[in-house]
């Protein structure tokens, strides 16, 4: 298995809403990472965890809370955002210096 | 902060001809290099990476990238694209000791029957 899954593809989610964006690889690496990325821009790294640890946060609002429950996991819950936080969201894994992405999840905050 | 440029924002080229997208990086003592390309609504494809070794480095597809120590350049070229490289392709970097990668600002390939 080579790839890495995120659900779900879309969402939309209102200023109030509590809502949770999910990823699993099942090819044993050991890094895990979130990226945003707006349209017609290149990802910009949010999270990177390794060996399920959180090892970089680029100072991302904490209405953003990233959480690795095992090696194959990676979430990410979102609380209160806003209007521009309407991005499509990526994750990759790696194990050496190759990043394997997903699909990402589309979300709109409304 | 280490930087990744890429200077052509879009190229057009029409099918079959040879194309070169354009990625510059700001030197560091020891940098990987890779590319990668993005179908519309699709997260990212490795095309190819640079670790050490054989400064030109074959992908899938059909690319290759030439890397240019003296030039700090990692360009991309095809030597005959087709209309299904129709993309954007990102040059990025990732800097010995932080397992994150750093993005240039894509180029929008736009291959034209």
């Amino acid at each position: 298995d080579t790839e890495v899954t995120q659900t779900p593809k879309h969402l939309v989610m209102g200023m109030t809403n509590k809502k949770s964006l999910k990823c699993e690889q099942h090819m044993g690496h050991r890094a895990m990472y979130w990226y945003k990325q707006k349209a017609k821009k290149p990802p910009e790294l949010m999270f990177v965890y390794s060996y399920e640890k959180l090892s970089i946060n680029e100072s991302v609002p904490s209405r953003f809370s990233p959480e690795c429950p095992n090696s194959s996991l990676l979430n990410l819950h979102l609380h209160a955002l806003q209007p521009e936080d309407s991005a499509l969201y990526l994750c990759a894994s790696s194990q050496e210096s190759e990043q394997f992405f997903g699909p990402g999840t589309r979300l709109t905050v409304l | 902060a280490q930087s990744v440029t890429q200077l052509d924002s879009q190229v057009p080229v029409f099918e079959e001809a040879p194309v070169e997208l354009r990625c510059n990086y700001s030197s560091s003592v020891s940098v990987y290099l890779f590319w990668y390309v993005q179908y519309p609504n699709q997260g990212l494809q490795l095309l190819l990476k640079y670790l050490s070794g054989s400064t030109l480095v074959k992908g899938i597809n059909g690319f290759e990238a030439e890397f240019n120590k003296s030039q700090t350049s990692f360009h991309l070229r095809k030597p005959s694209v087709h209309i299904s490289d129709t993309a954007e392709y990102f040059c990025a970097r990732e800097d010995t000791g932080r397992r994150a990668l750093t993005f240039g600002s894509g180029t929008r390939l736009q291959v034209q029957p």
